[in-house]
């Protein structure tokens, strides 16, 4: 039940891009997007929601196919501060499921 | 600036011995969730608040005891830690439940890390 990310961790120079899957086995309502650093709690980046109306994070694209149960988070022209492990969330009527993450780190 | 706020930051307990950790919100949100986060996972939702309604996650050990006295505290009692308790436990709110249009987002807290010795 829990949404599949891929891939799994990736490694970026400062100003490459990046794209990173979220795969869902159920219906999706809408998915949220989270980014956190280690140590530190989630930060809200975006929620795609059905009909393609988009909230969040100016400078982060996704997209979202509600056929395919899946949702993509693009990241371009990386920053250092891009750094850190991202969840895809799938919202259920009253809470949301978390994916297995995706751990991305930049360097200079 | 409205915020989530946990206490403490760090909590370090004896096994079986009872801890309570605490959440506060100065956003008056309705839903109030409690996460358990170990090195390298997911957040695992515990439990969570809609107002004064509590539900419980079907996989939630029964160690695990959560009070709402009002919108703005929360908190998670957990009433004999074991070695296997420890993690970081972040506490959420978002304004309304997702519900089908999923459009509301959560505020994490800072998070309380805590040791079972």
């Amino acid at each position: 039940q829990q949404p599949v990310q891929s891939p799994q961790a990736v490694i970026l120079r400062e100003g490459e891009d990046a794209v990173i899957n979220c795969s869902s086995s159920k219906a999706l309502y809408s998915v949220h997007w989270y980014r956190q650093k280690h140590g530190e709690a989630p930060v809200f980046l975006m929620i795609l929601l059905k009909g393609g109306e988009q909230k969040g994070h100016e400078k982060i694209s996704a997209s979202f196919n509600e056929k395919k149960q899946q949702s993509s988070l693009y990241l371009t022209a990386s920053q250092l501060s891009y750094s850190g492990t991202y969840f895809c969330g799938t919202a259920r009527t009253d809470k949301l499921i978390f994916g297995t993450g995706t751990r991305l780190q930049v360097f200079p | 600036d409205a915020m989530v706020i946990q206490n403490p930051r760090y909590q370090v307990t004896q096994f079986g011995k009872p801890v309570t950790l605490s959440c506060s919100q100065t956003l008056n949100h309705n839903v109030m969730y409690w996460y358990q986060q170990k090195s390298s996972q997911a957040p695992k939702l515990l439990f969570h608040y809609y107002d004064k309604d509590f539900n419980n996650e079907a996989d939630t050990p029964d160690n695990f005891q959560s009070r709402r006295p009002n919108t703005s505290f929360c908190f998670l009692d957990i009433r004999s830690p074991g070695l296997g308790d420890a993690a970081m436990y972040l506490c959420a709110t978002s304004r309304d439940p997702p519900g089908e249009t999923g459009s509301y987002e959560q505020y994490f807290g800072p998070g309380t890390r805590l040791t079972v010795t």
